[in-house]
Order: structure tokens, then C-alpha cells, then sequence
């Protein structure tokens, strides 16, 4: 009963690296999206996926990129990471045409920058 | 455009008082509302949810009644335990197909045993 997987866990990086986290899940939803978790700022949404195929723009976008692989798939790369995208990462999908859908999310992907 | 209020915490109580968490959103139409929880190292889980007014979503003691007049959907719990510490977020979900969640910023429960 998987659910939403993220890896990895825990990442360190330095100021410039590059890297990609990775999301599945097996619940056949249509949409997935990645949140950025900060103190004090509660969820904030970084971009989504409607549909197999389709990626839009959340309320923080910059210095992220995604990649919509397949239905299961959704990947969130850091091109250049700055100290500043030190968060706690999650993913979640929601299934369904009907706006009483919940998300379901991931346990998150913690990340810091030196 | 929509948007979601609930108290800032932290909140702290004794083990077996009573429990209210106080939600109010803006939002056109009538949404469906969420409440999300979040233990320690883990992402949000699903705690209970009202699609239509006077709706009252209920799960593991906890309950929300959905209030149109007063744009409102308190959580309620009347005898919390120390297991019940945690982050909880009001969320609501608008109508149209496309939409996404709006969450709260979140409040930090602590009960003490």
C-alpha cells in the first residue's frame, strides 16, 4: 500500500549543485504536485501537474524545474541550488473530476544547501 | 481569490481537555474543506472532510462541522491524548476542476501527558 514515494529522504548539497527528486505514486491520479514546507510559511505550492503531459506554475516556481515522466511520475529538479531552497519537499496526487478530492502526500524529501 | 485562516499556534494542553482549532476561509460557491494532519517527519495525512454546508466530517474522535453563514470549519476534539500532538492545516477546494487545495499556514498542537 504504497501510496506517494519520494526519494531520497535526506539530501545535502552544496551552493550550485544540481539535483532531481523523484516522486511516484500508484493510486492511477491524474494530478500530482510539489510543495515546498518552511517554518512559519506553512505549504507552498511550487508547480503542479493536471494531467499526464501538462505542468503549470505554482505561487514559487523560480529555480525549479519539472518533469511529468508518465502518469506515476513527477520529478522536481534543482538546476543551481541556493541556500534558500533549504525546505522539507512534498509530493502529492489527488484522483478524480470532483473538487471533494483530497491529496495525498508523501513523508517529504529533506533538503539542505551549504 | 480563495484563501484559508486558522489560529496560530502553538496550541498547549493537558491530556483529556477539550480541543477546538479555529478555521475560517474565503472562497466563492460553496468548496469542499480538509483538515490535514502532520506527525513528526511525515507529509500530511487526511484527517476528515466536508463537501456541502452543514456537513460534519468526523475521524478518530476529531470533528468539523462545515458553517456557510459564518465561512467557518472548526476542529474540534473533546478529550485529546498525548498521540494527538502534531501539526494540523485547514485546507478547502473550489469547485471547479482545476482547482487546487488552498492550505492554511498550519498550528502546532502539543498536549502535555
Amino acid at each position: 500500500n504504497a501510496g506517494v514515494t519520494q526519494t531520497p529522504k535526506f539530501q545535502v548539497l552544496k551552493t550550485g549543485q544540481s539535483m532531481t527528486l523523484q516522486c511516484a505514486q500508484d493510486m492511477n491520479h491524474n494530478s500530482m504536485y510539489w510543495y515546498r514546507q518552511d517554518p512559519g510559511m506553512g505549504l507552498r505550492l511550487i508547480y503542479y501537474s493536471a494531467s499526464e503531459g501538462t505542468t503549470d506554475k505554482g505561487e514559487v516556481p523560480n529555480g525549479y524545474n519539472v518533469s511529468r515522466l508518465n502518469k506515476r511520475e513527477f520529478s522536481l529538479r534543482l538546476e543551481s541550488a541556493a541556500p534558500s531552497q533549504t525546505s522539507v519537499y512534498f509530493c502529492a496526487s489527488s484522483g478524480g473530476q470532483t473538487s471533494n478530492q483530497p491529496q495525498h502526500f508523501g513523508d517529504g524529501t529533506r533538503l539542505s544547501i551549504l | 481569490g480563495d484563501s484559508v485562516t486558522q489560529m496560530e499556534g502553538p496550541v498547549t494542553l493537558s491530556e483529556e481537555a477539550f480541543l477546538t482549532i479555529n478555521c475560517t476561509y474565503t472562497a466563492t460557491g460553496y468548496p469542499s474543506l480538509f483538515w490535514y494532519v502532520q506527525y513528526p517527519g511525515e507529509g500530511l495525512q487526511l484527517l476528515l472532510k466536508a463537501t456541502k454546508a452543514d456537513d460534519k466530517g468526523s475521524n478518530k474522535g476529531f470533528e468539523a462541522t462545515y458553517r456557510k453563514e459564518t465561512t467557518s470549519f472548526h476542529l474540534e476534539k473533546g478529550s485529546v491524548q498525548v498521540s494527538d500532538s502534531a501539526v494540523y492545516f485547514c485546507a478547502l477546494r473550489g469547485l471547479n476542476r482545476d482547482d487546487k487545495i488552498i492550505f492554511g499556514k498550519g498550528t502546532r498542537l502539543h498536549i502535555l501527558p
